[in-house]
């Protein structure tokens, strides 16, 4: 199985400053149609997860622009430019590209 | 608006059985291949089944396989997982998920809680 592996797993942020989360694959994402199935989901606590970013760039609807994706291979990295109180929570990448699809083990997001 | 809807969680002991329920409403169902995810307790996601959008292609994740079956039935918009042999380690908070492929869940419903204890 590809295992993913975040880190930090404790992002302690300051509200207004930027945070980083990375995700390492331990198999190239990139599968044969050329798409790479690198995807990122926030939990908040007692709230199912929510899609932020899939196919490692594409933010969803609704979701503020101060979050961003990047990366190719096997890193990746999810930007937040100006953490803000509601961004508390559990950050996972996961990835669709081999089977089975596997999950980070989570990043917590709390503020200082 | 789409949503999924679990039920049929419950406690249940050691090598029983339970089958979970997530009805679908607000999409066109049979146009979907949709997933379950579940969360242990105070842990992270693990992927569990996937089926296809016709129903005729199924997927299990090695800790379930043979254990757990996945399924859907157009004609009330509804997934199933069907769970025997339950073990401790299946106690988590299962999602049902729209799948759009490649792991990029979509769509989760709000989880049905499994306790498996005696």
């Amino acid at each position: 199985d590809v295992v993913m592996t975040q880190s930090p797993l404790s992002l302690p942020v300051t509200l207004g400053q930027p945070a980083s989360i990375s995700c390492r694959s331990s198999q190239s994402l990139v599968f044969s149609d050329g798409n790479t199935y690198l995807n990122w989901f926030h939990q908040r606590p007692g709230q199912a997860p929510r899609r932020l970013i899939y196919k490692v760039s594409n933010r969803d609807s609704g979701v503020p622009d101060r979050f961003s994706g990047s990366g190719s291979g096997t890193v990746f990295t999810l930007q937040i430019s100006r953490v803000e109180a509601e961004d508390v929570g559990v950050y996972y990448c996961t990835q669709g590209t081999h089977w089975p699809i596997t999950f980070g083990q989570g990043t917590r997001l709390e503020i200082k | 608006e789409v949503q999924l809807l679990e039920s049929g969680g419950a406690l249940v002991q050691p090598g029983g059985s339970l089958r979970l329920s997530c009805a679908a409403s607000g999409l066109i169902f049979t146009k979907h291949a949709m997933s379950w995810v579940r969360q242990a307790p105070g842990e992270g996601l693990e992927w569990v089944s996937g089926i296809g959008y016709s129903g005729s292609t199924t997927y299990y994740a090695d800790s379930v396989k043979g254990r757990f079956t996945i399924s859907r039935d157009s004609s009330s918009n509804t997934l199933y997982l069907q769970m025997t042999s339950l073990r401790a380690d299946d106690t988590a908070v299962y999602y049902c998920a729209k799948d759009p492929g490649g792991g990029a869940f979509d769509i989760w419903g709000q989880g049905t809680v499994v306790t498996v204890s005696s």
